[in-house]
């Protein structure tokens, strides 16, 4: 079965450490979405992409980036992690751009820095 | 001002209650309105989305949008203890799918 996963499901880093979460999809979906999700603030968008070499800013992206060199991963990097990312981060990946398409999210990952 | 309010609960119910979960909006540019469902340490998935004004039925679940308010609802009707999560309300223009999400509404429905 298609699916996207995500690692590591936990992570504990110290401060100033670059970190890189992983997101991996088989349903070779163009669209792929980073989120944060902080308590009181929902989900909010990171970084998205809509195909190989295509990268894009979302609402909070200081501090992170991503590539795309294929269609299946989309990796999430913390240049030089800080106490306030400390959070959850869900991937998630749709057909296309549409409105009507789904996205399908990762089952996240616990990140703690200290 | 968040572009999407939702009401953080947590609201418990006893089982068969019916369960009301609303978002406020500014931004009337949305047209596509989404209710995702999160169980707890898991991602959201999709339970249903509407476009523009108007009502859609699912089973149990009744989305509603009133675009002159800028109010969507999503009703739950004889809650089960299996639909205790957070309710993650989201919302589109029609220029892609890239989503503004409430802050999650957390239900507990007690058998």
């Amino acid at each position: 079965d298609a699916e996207i996963t995500q690692s590591p499901r936990h992570k504990i880093t110290e401060t100033g450490r670059q970190v890189t979460l992983a997101c991996h999809q088989t349903w070779n979906h163009n669209n792929m979405f980073w989120y944060r999700q902080d308590l009181g603030h929902g989900l909010r968008l990171i970084h998205y992409s809509y195909g190989v070499q295509d990268t894009n800013k979302g609402e909070v992206s200081d501090g992170y980036s991503v590539s795309r060199s294929n269609t299946e991963d989309l990796p999430l990097t913390l240049e030089s992690a800080a106490s306030s990312q400390t959070s959850v981060y869900f991937c998630a990946s749709s057909p296309s751009g549409r409105p009507t398409d789904t996205q399908y999210f990762g089952p996240g990952t616990r990140l703690t820095v200290l | 001002q968040k572009e999407v309010e939702q009401d953080p609960g947590p609201l418990s119910v006893p089982e068969g209650a019916i369960v009301s979960l609303n978002c406020t909006y500014s931004n009337s540019a949305f047209q596509y309105f989404m209710w995702y469902r999160q169980y707890s340490r898991k991602g959201p998935e999709l339970l249903m989305y509407t476009y523009s004004s108007g009502n859609k039925e699912d089973g149990r679940f009744t989305a509603q949008v009133d675009k002159s308010s800028k109010y969507i609802s999503l009703f739950i009707r004889d809650s089960q203890p299996s639909d205790s999560a957070t309710y993650l309300c989201a919302m589109t223009n029609n220029a892609g799918n890239m989503l503004t999400f409430g802050g999650g509404t957390r239900l507990m429905v007690k058998p």
